[in-house]
Protein backbone atom coordinates (compact mmCIF):
# COMPACT_ATOMS: atom_id res chain seq x y z
CA UNK A 1 0.00 0.00 0.00
CA UNK A 2 1.71 3.10 -1.25
CA UNK A 3 2.23 5.74 1.56
CA UNK A 4 3.09 9.53 1.37
CA UNK A 5 4.81 11.67 4.07
CA UNK A 6 4.96 15.21 3.58
CA UNK A 7 7.47 16.95 5.71
CA UNK A 8 7.71 19.60 7.23
CA UNK A 9 3.75 19.76 8.57
CA UNK A 10 3.79 23.53 8.45
CA UNK A 11 6.30 26.06 7.87
CA UNK A 12 6.25 29.91 8.72
CA UNK A 13 9.24 31.71 6.81
CA UNK A 14 9.35 35.96 6.23
CA UNK A 15 8.62 37.12 2.63
CA UNK A 16 11.90 36.89 -0.09
CA UNK A 17 13.12 33.60 1.58
CA UNK A 18 13.56 30.49 -0.60
CA UNK A 19 11.89 27.32 0.77
CA UNK A 20 11.58 23.46 0.18
CA UNK A 21 8.85 21.61 0.82
CA UNK A 22 9.88 17.50 1.27
CA UNK A 23 7.36 14.33 -0.15
CA UNK A 24 8.17 10.90 0.30
CA UNK A 25 6.55 7.95 -1.00
CA UNK A 26 6.93 4.04 -0.15
CA UNK A 27 6.59 2.55 -3.65
CA UNK A 28 8.17 3.82 -6.70
CA UNK A 29 6.10 2.33 -8.86
CA UNK A 30 4.34 5.79 -10.05
CA UNK A 31 3.14 7.25 -13.52
CA UNK A 32 4.11 10.55 -12.01
CA UNK A 33 3.72 13.09 -9.01
CA UNK A 34 1.86 16.05 -8.66
CA UNK A 35 2.45 19.21 -6.43
CA UNK A 36 -1.30 21.28 -5.27
CA UNK A 37 -1.79 23.99 -3.61
CA UNK A 38 -4.88 24.28 -1.33
CA UNK A 39 -5.86 27.70 -0.12
CA UNK A 40 -8.27 27.64 3.38
CA UNK A 41 -11.87 25.82 2.62
CA UNK A 42 -11.19 25.72 -1.28
CA UNK A 43 -10.70 22.59 -3.69
CA UNK A 44 -7.19 22.02 -5.07
CA UNK A 45 -5.11 23.65 -7.73
CA UNK A 46 -2.51 21.66 -9.88
CA UNK A 47 1.10 23.22 -9.16
CA UNK A 48 3.65 21.03 -11.33
CA UNK A 49 3.15 17.56 -12.61
CA UNK A 50 6.36 15.08 -13.09
CA UNK A 51 5.72 12.11 -15.01
CA UNK A 52 8.02 9.08 -14.23
CA UNK A 53 10.59 9.74 -16.42
CA UNK A 54 11.21 12.86 -15.74
CA UNK A 55 13.64 14.26 -12.91
CA UNK A 56 12.27 18.00 -12.64
CA UNK A 57 9.67 20.60 -13.88
CA UNK A 58 9.90 24.03 -13.36
CA UNK A 59 6.80 27.23 -13.11
CA UNK A 60 8.13 30.23 -12.65
CA UNK A 61 9.22 30.31 -9.04
CA UNK A 62 8.60 26.82 -8.22
CA UNK A 63 10.32 23.87 -8.98
CA UNK A 64 9.99 20.34 -8.73
CA UNK A 65 12.05 17.40 -8.35
CA UNK A 66 11.63 13.61 -8.43
CA UNK A 67 13.99 10.93 -7.63
CA UNK A 68 11.95 7.91 -7.96
CA UNK A 69 14.63 5.34 -7.05
CA UNK A 70 14.58 7.34 -3.54
CA UNK A 71 10.78 7.83 -3.35
CA UNK A 72 11.46 11.38 -3.00
CA UNK A 73 10.15 14.57 -4.56
CA UNK A 74 10.99 18.21 -3.29
CA UNK A 75 9.03 21.45 -4.06
CA UNK A 76 11.46 24.64 -4.10
CA UNK A 77 9.69 28.07 -4.04
CA UNK A 78 11.95 31.30 -4.68
CA UNK A 79 11.52 34.19 -2.94
CA UNK A 80 8.23 33.43 -1.20
CA UNK A 81 5.28 35.96 -1.04
CA UNK A 82 2.61 36.33 1.56
CA UNK A 83 -0.12 35.36 -1.29
CA UNK A 84 2.29 31.73 -1.56
CA UNK A 85 0.66 31.18 1.94
CA UNK A 86 -1.37 27.97 1.71
CA UNK A 87 -1.26 23.70 2.37
CA UNK A 88 0.84 22.22 -0.21
CA UNK A 89 -0.14 18.93 -1.26
CA UNK A 90 1.54 16.33 -3.12
CA UNK A 91 -0.03 13.43 -4.76
CA UNK A 92 1.34 10.15 -6.01
CA UNK A 93 -0.43 8.34 -8.82
CA UNK A 94 0.13 4.60 -9.81
CA UNK A 95 -3.75 4.38 -10.77
CA UNK A 96 -5.06 5.95 -8.23
CA UNK A 97 -3.87 9.11 -6.24
CA UNK A 98 -1.95 9.05 -2.87
CA UNK A 99 -2.23 12.05 -0.86
CA UNK A 100 0.35 13.09 1.47
CA UNK A 101 -1.45 15.01 4.60
CA UNK A 102 -0.27 18.47 3.31
CA UNK A 103 2.44 21.16 4.55
CA UNK A 104 1.11 24.55 5.78
CA UNK A 105 2.84 27.16 4.58
CA UNK A 106 2.32 30.94 6.12
CA UNK A 107 4.63 33.63 4.69
CA UNK A 108 5.07 36.93 6.40
CA UNK A 109 5.01 39.87 5.57
CA UNK B 1 -7.06 22.01 -18.34
CA UNK B 2 -10.20 20.58 -17.28
CA UNK B 3 -12.69 22.86 -15.47
CA UNK B 4 -14.80 21.67 -12.89
CA UNK B 5 -18.05 22.97 -10.84
CA UNK B 6 -19.46 21.52 -8.27
CA UNK B 7 -23.23 21.96 -6.42
CA UNK B 8 -23.71 23.00 -3.95
CA UNK B 9 -20.55 24.59 -3.04
CA UNK B 10 -21.70 24.14 1.20
CA UNK B 11 -24.71 22.36 3.32
CA UNK B 12 -25.87 22.27 6.51
CA UNK B 13 -27.63 18.48 7.20
CA UNK B 14 -29.73 17.07 9.69
CA UNK B 15 -28.06 13.58 10.66
CA UNK B 16 -30.11 11.07 9.13
CA UNK B 17 -30.88 12.66 5.80
CA UNK B 18 -29.22 12.83 2.33
CA UNK B 19 -27.64 14.70 0.31
CA UNK B 20 -26.54 14.62 -3.76
CA UNK B 21 -23.81 16.85 -4.69
CA UNK B 22 -23.28 17.21 -8.54
CA UNK B 23 -19.85 17.29 -10.81
CA UNK B 24 -20.01 18.89 -14.26
CA UNK B 25 -16.73 18.96 -16.67
CA UNK B 26 -16.31 21.19 -19.41
CA UNK B 27 -14.99 18.33 -21.61
CA UNK B 28 -15.57 14.66 -22.06
CA UNK B 29 -13.61 12.47 -19.70
CA UNK B 30 -13.31 9.20 -18.91
CA UNK B 31 -12.36 8.86 -15.40
CA UNK B 32 -13.61 10.93 -12.64
CA UNK B 33 -12.98 10.34 -8.85
CA UNK B 34 -14.84 11.23 -5.64
CA UNK B 35 -13.14 12.21 -2.56
CA UNK B 36 -13.55 12.94 0.87
CA UNK B 37 -10.99 15.70 2.86
CA UNK B 38 -12.52 15.33 6.78
CA UNK B 39 -11.58 18.18 9.08
CA UNK B 40 -7.47 19.00 9.39
CA UNK B 41 -6.47 15.80 7.33
CA UNK B 42 -5.68 15.27 3.72
CA UNK B 43 -7.58 13.65 0.69
CA UNK B 44 -8.92 9.96 0.90
CA UNK B 45 -10.13 8.72 -2.01
CA UNK B 46 -13.99 7.31 -2.05
CA UNK B 47 -14.84 5.60 -5.50
CA UNK B 48 -13.85 6.39 -9.22
CA UNK B 49 -16.74 6.73 -11.81
CA UNK B 50 -16.55 5.57 -15.20
CA UNK B 51 -19.13 5.80 -17.31
CA UNK B 52 -21.32 3.10 -18.09
CA UNK B 53 -20.03 0.72 -15.24
CA UNK B 54 -20.40 0.66 -11.96
CA UNK B 55 -18.17 2.45 -9.87
CA UNK B 56 -15.06 1.38 -7.90
CA UNK B 57 -14.90 1.98 -4.95
CA UNK B 58 -12.11 1.98 -1.83
CA UNK B 59 -11.53 0.02 1.12
CA UNK B 60 -13.70 1.18 3.83
CA UNK B 61 -16.87 2.42 1.59
CA UNK B 62 -19.68 1.36 0.14
CA UNK B 63 -22.35 1.78 -2.65
CA UNK B 64 -24.99 1.84 0.16
CA UNK B 65 -23.79 4.57 1.98
CA UNK B 66 -22.07 6.13 -1.33
CA UNK B 67 -24.05 5.80 -4.09
CA UNK B 68 -22.60 7.35 -7.67
CA UNK B 69 -24.15 7.54 -10.83
CA UNK B 70 -21.80 8.32 -14.01
CA UNK B 71 -25.07 9.26 -17.03
CA UNK B 72 -22.50 10.52 -19.48
CA UNK B 73 -18.73 11.54 -19.93
CA UNK B 74 -19.22 14.95 -18.33
CA UNK B 75 -21.20 14.63 -15.58
CA UNK B 76 -21.18 12.54 -11.86
CA UNK B 77 -23.01 12.60 -8.92
CA UNK B 78 -22.59 11.45 -5.30
CA UNK B 79 -24.58 10.91 -2.68
CA UNK B 80 -23.82 10.84 0.87
CA UNK B 81 -26.98 8.99 2.86
CA UNK B 82 -27.97 8.10 5.94
CA UNK B 83 -25.66 11.16 7.04
CA UNK B 84 -23.91 11.36 10.30
CA UNK B 85 -21.58 13.95 12.07
CA UNK B 86 -18.80 11.89 10.84
CA UNK B 87 -19.55 12.40 7.64
CA UNK B 88 -18.77 16.19 7.92
CA UNK B 89 -16.32 17.04 5.41
CA UNK B 90 -15.61 18.60 1.97
CA UNK B 91 -16.26 16.39 -0.75
CA UNK B 92 -14.02 17.07 -4.10
CA UNK B 93 -14.67 15.85 -7.89
CA UNK B 94 -11.80 15.36 -9.47
CA UNK B 95 -10.87 14.11 -13.64
CA UNK B 96 -7.66 13.47 -15.42
CA UNK B 97 -7.15 15.57 -17.93
CA UNK B 98 -6.78 15.08 -21.78
CA UNK B 99 -3.84 16.66 -22.32
CA UNK B 100 -0.99 16.10 -19.67
CA UNK B 101 -1.14 11.88 -19.11
CA UNK B 102 -2.85 11.95 -15.70
CA UNK B 103 -2.92 15.25 -14.58
CA UNK B 104 -5.66 15.56 -12.08
CA UNK B 105 -7.90 18.28 -12.06
CA UNK B 106 -10.26 18.97 -8.93
CA UNK B 107 -13.79 20.40 -8.86
CA UNK B 108 -14.18 23.62 -5.76
CA UNK B 109 -15.42 21.02 -3.48
CA UNK B 110 -18.42 21.12 -1.39
CA UNK B 111 -18.55 21.12 2.36
CA UNK B 112 -20.81 19.53 3.73
CA UNK B 113 -21.56 20.08 7.65
CA UNK B 114 -24.55 16.92 9.65
CA UNK B 115 -25.70 18.38 12.57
Amino acid sequence: KQEVTQIPAALSVPEGENLVLNCSFTDSAIYNLQWFRQDPGKGLTSLLLIQSSQREQTSGRLNASLDKSSGRSTLYIAASQPGDSATYLCAVNAGKSTFGDGTTLTVKP
Amino acid sequence: SAVISQKPSRDICQRGTSLTIQCQVDSQVTMMFWYRQQPGQSLTLIATANQGSEATYESGFVIDKFPISRPNLTFSTLTVSNMSPEDSSIYLCSVEGQGKAYEQYFGPGTRLTVT
